[in-house]
Order: C-alpha cells, then sequence, then structure tokens
C-alpha cells in the first residue's frame, strides 16, 4: 500500500512558540492531502483539506491563521501550529489521497503527538 | 452528522472470526463503503472498500447488504493484534474521509 511519513512523531514544546509538522506521500503523488487532529479517547476529527497549489479548505471552528497549512509540492504537506497553548496539546494526523481509478483511498501519517507545556 | 453506526465495543476469541457490523441507511449511490483501523496512538490503518459488491483482501472480507444499508467487516482469524478501533465510513470520490467514533474490538486470548 501507499506510505505518508509524517516528522517528527512527538514534539514537546513551550507555550507561544511554533511548531511545524511535515507530512509526506513517499510512493507517490498526492494532490489532496488531509489534516486531522486527535483528544485522547475521541475519534478523528478532520481539521482542513490541503490541496497542492493552492489554499486550504479549513472545516468548521478551525483558525486558519493559527493552523497555517502549506502544500507547496505533489508529496509534501505541512502543518504549522502558531503560538501554541496548552489546548492544542492533541495527535495530527495526516493523510493523502490515492487517485486510482473508479475509488479514492486515503492512506494514513503515523500520527505526530503535540505537548504544549 | 454521522453517516453511520456501530457498535460501541465488540470482544472476540482469538483465532474466532471476527464480524464488525455497520449501518449507513443514508447512503448515497455513488459512495463507498471504507473501513479503517487504528491501534492505539499510531494513525488509522487502510483495511477494505466496496460499493456493492462484497470484497475480499489478504486483511479482511466486507459484505454489503443488497440494499446497502448495511455491511459487515469480517475478519476470519483474529489475532491479539486486531485489538484496536475499526471505523466504518461512508465517503464518495469527493468527499474526505470522516470519522465516527467506530467499534473497539477487543481480541482475548
Amino acid at each position: 500500500g501507499a506510505v505518508v511519513s509524517q516528522h517528527p512523531s512527538w514534539v514537546i514544546c513551550k507555550s507561544g512558540t511554533s511548531v511545524k509538522i511535515e507530512c509526506r506521500s513517499l510512493d507517490f503523488q498526492a494532490t489532496t492531502m488531509f489534516w486531522y487532529r486527535q483528544f485522547p479517547k475521541q475519534s478523528l476529527m478532520l481539521m482542513a483539506t490541503s490541496n497542492e497549489g493552492s489554499k486550504a479548505t479549513y472545516e468548521q471552528g478551525v483558525e486558519k491563521d493559527k493552523f497555517l497549512i502549506n502544500h507547496a509540492s505533489l508529496t509534501l504537506s505541512t502543518l504549522t501550529v502558531t503560538s501554541a497553548h496548552p489546548e492544542d496539546s492533541s495527535f495530527y494526523i495526516c493523510s493523502a489521497r490515492v487517485p486510482r481509478t473508479g475509488t479514492y483511498e486515503q492512506y494514513f501519517g503515523p500520527g505526530t503527538r503535540l505537548t504544549v507545556t | 452528522d454521522a453517516k453511520t453506526t456501530q457498535p460501541t465495543s465488540m470482544d472476540c476469541a482469538e483465532g474466532r472470526a471476527a464480524n464488525l457490523p455497520c449501518n449507513h441507511s443514508t447512503i448515497s449511490g455513488n459512495e463507498y463503503v471504507y473501513w479503517y483501523r487504528q491501534i492505539h496512538s499510531q494513525g488509522p490503518q487502510y483495511i477494505i472498500h466496496g460499493l456493492k459488491n462484497n470484497e475480499t483482501n489478504e486483511m479482511a472480507s466486507l459484505i454489503i447488504t443488497e440494499d446497502r444499508k448495511s455491511s459487515t467487516l469480517i475478519l476470519p482469524h483474529a489475532t491479539l493484534r486486531d485489538t484496536a478501533v475499526y471505523y466504518c465510513i461512508v465517503s464518495n470520490n469527493n468527499n474526505d474521509m470522516r470519522f465516527g467514533a467506530g467499534t473497539r474490538l477487543t481480541v482475548k486470548p
């Protein structure tokens, strides 16, 4: 299957700083990538859809100025959490859509655990 | 709005088949049924998907009812490593994957 990687796998930062998370499709080109957030004991919540070469589409309630998404190439999307606060501590997961004839499967990265102190 | 309904939790004996049900009574004609699972602290893993025919791969089988309002994921010989949260999602080619609460499957020795 298609492989999606994320870096870093975990990060600890101080309140007020910014953190960048990378999502890469390793063996395919992804015109569309997605960013999810998951709090403990909860399901994944879609944050935004990232399209290569265009602006991301954010879900209702997600602050676009706080969660900056850049999808500059067909294999890389980045999520920057700006001015992070403890409530931003969460498990961030990206996925990439694999276009195949008839269906669009999504493959997920291993996730990045962010802890803001 | 949740488009699928799954039991909150299920247990299965190791070596036995695990049958995970999913109701999707409002599924549209162009929507596929996808199954993913998430093992603790990892990203979701793709299992299988289908439109209306039953599907089988090396991981599982997917049985979709004729009216497409429900489906069952079958793990033929569950192992302890199959313990995870299993998500049933309906989506068409233009939409993203939106996760419900899923079913927490516990495989017991």
